[in-house]
């Protein structure tokens, strides 16, 4: 299957610090998702990206899918303690099917 | 309700128990999937379905039985589960043809 690799596997900042954290693929994607996930719930989609290049932004948080389409990335500016979480990016090949996720980033907040 | 709700919350069984978990949309959507997640691994894709036709079963062993009995509704049941089967499961939904998929909550499982 699709291989993600998601960098870093974790992150310990200072509140009111930037966050960068990104995924790469051995392969081409048309699709690129970025999730968070909050300990003992579900992942909740933060920002969908379609087209190569594009670079969409969601309050603090702001996504780029790769000019190459093989890797995306997400930054979080002035983070915050409800920023804590695990960030997963997940990628597709195909619209409406598989998605394949990577590893996440475990993001801690010091405040 | 809204959004995906998943039923029970957590459950833990026995090798021998039979059990089932429950996943409810109200998006609209007619696609369905169940994922497992493990610590320190990516999600896995279990099942697919769309428009309540499987379309997707990534060898997932047999003591997986999944249900779609309506664009609404999804189960997953268990049966002579191992050890190992101890996982998060996560039910999504999404529209046929759009990327977006919307997760539950999560059924935290244990198999002693």
């Amino acid at each position: 299957g699709q291989q993600l690799n998601q960098s870093p596997q974790s992150m310990f900042i200072q509140e009111g610090e930037d966050v960068s954290m990104n995924c790469t693929s051995s392969s081409i994607f048309n699709t690129w998702l970025w999730y968070k996930q909050d300990p003992g719930e579900g992942p909740v989609l933060l920002i969908a990206l379609y087209k190569a290049g594009e670079l969409t932004s969601n309050g603090r948080l702001t996504a780029q899918f790769g000019i190459t389409r093989k890797d995306s990335f997400l930054n979080i500016s002035a983070s915050i303690p409800s920023d804590v979480g695990i960030y997963f990016c997940a990628g597709s090949t195909n619209t409406g099917n598989q998605f394949y996720f990577g590893t996440g980033t475990s993001l801690t907040v010091i405040p | 309700e809204t959004g995906v709700t998943q039923t029970p919350r957590h459950l833990v069984m026995g090798m021998t128990n039979k059990k089932s978990l429950k996943c409810e949309q109200h998006l609209g959507h007619n696609a369905m999937y169940w994922y497992k997640q493990s610590a320190k691994k990516p999600l896995e894709l279990m099942f697919v379905y769309s428009l309540e036709e499987r379309v997707e079963n990534n060898s997932v062993p047999s003591r997986f039985s999944p249900e779609c009995p309506n664009s609404s509704h999804l189960f997953l049941h268990l049966h002579t589960l191992q050890p190992e089967d101890s996982a998060l499961y996560l039910c999504a939904s999404s529209q046929q043809g759009a990327d977006e998929q919307f997760f539950g909550p999560g059924t935290r499982l244990t198999v002693l």
